[in-house]
């Protein structure tokens, strides 16, 4: 069992906003400060979203957004577009100096 | 622009040891700034952190729990790659592996090898 879970899937039409929550179920994420967020289309290596609760990388899309509320994080995606449909993982350091993943969301625009 | 470029078999023999190398192009594997990580995916197990290595003055590993008895990490500075080794391996260690960077004062992976899929099989 993951110390973090999300949704098995969403869905979304174009142009909608969709969220993709994680909450931490065990206490050894910590203050849970340290989440981010990945995007993986078949095939391909996990690409990097957000990090930090809510920090963009450069050149990833504004449409992409993160927040954070008590145990539970949150992805946000507006405007979906068809390139959108991907799955979705969050992570998290742990204060074993480890790191944990959620077990995925795979969102499809509907 | 950073790149990981992995390398490896893809089959390995049920209790022996798994071998991946990942070379890393701009960037050292022996900065100050960084470590290097590998993360493995099978569908069993979703995306499973490894472990990592990095240097600060010296060099450090630590290593996932799960197959902390098992698992070797090395930095190869003269070839700027570092690998992987996994021991005793059965086909539970069957999954897609991936090598990954994160910054100093950062938990986010922002650099990913673009994985090597292994299968555990006679």
């Amino acid at each position: 069992q993951s110390a973090l879970t999300q949704p098995a899937s969403v869905s979304g039409s174009p142009g909608q906003s969709i969220s993709i929550s994680c909450t931490a179920t065990s206490s050894d994420v910590g203050d849970y400060n340290s989440v981010s967020w990945y995007q993986q289309h078949p095939g391909k290596a996990p690409k990097l979203m957000i990090y930090d609760v809510s920090n963009r990388p450069s050149g990833v899309s504004n449409r992409f957004s993160g927040s954070k509320s008590g145990n539970t994080a949150s992805l946000t995606i507006s405007g979906l577009q068809a390139e959108d449909e991907a799955d979705y993982f969050c992570s998290s350091y742990t204060t074993s100096s480890t790191w944990v993943f959620g077990g995925g969301t795979k969102l499809t625009v509907l | 622009q950073v790149q990981l470029q992995q390398s490896g078999p893809g089959l390995v023999k049920p209790s022996q040891t798994l071998s991946l190398t990942c070379a890393i192009s701009g960037d050292s594997v022996s900065s100050n700034s960084v470590s290097w990580n590998w993360i493995r995916q099978s569908p069993s197990r979703g995306l499973e952190w490894l472990g990592r290595t990095y240097y600060r003055s010296k060099w450090y590993n630590n290593y996932a729990v799960s197959v902390k008895s098992r698992i070797t990490i090395n930095p190869d500075t003269s070839k700027n790659q570092f690998s992987l080794q996994l021991n005793s391996v059965t086909p539970e260690d069957t999954a897609v592996y991936y090598c990954a960077r994160i910054r100093v004062g950062k938990f986010d992976f922002d650099y990913w090898g673009q994985g090597t899929p292994v299968t555990v099989s006679s």
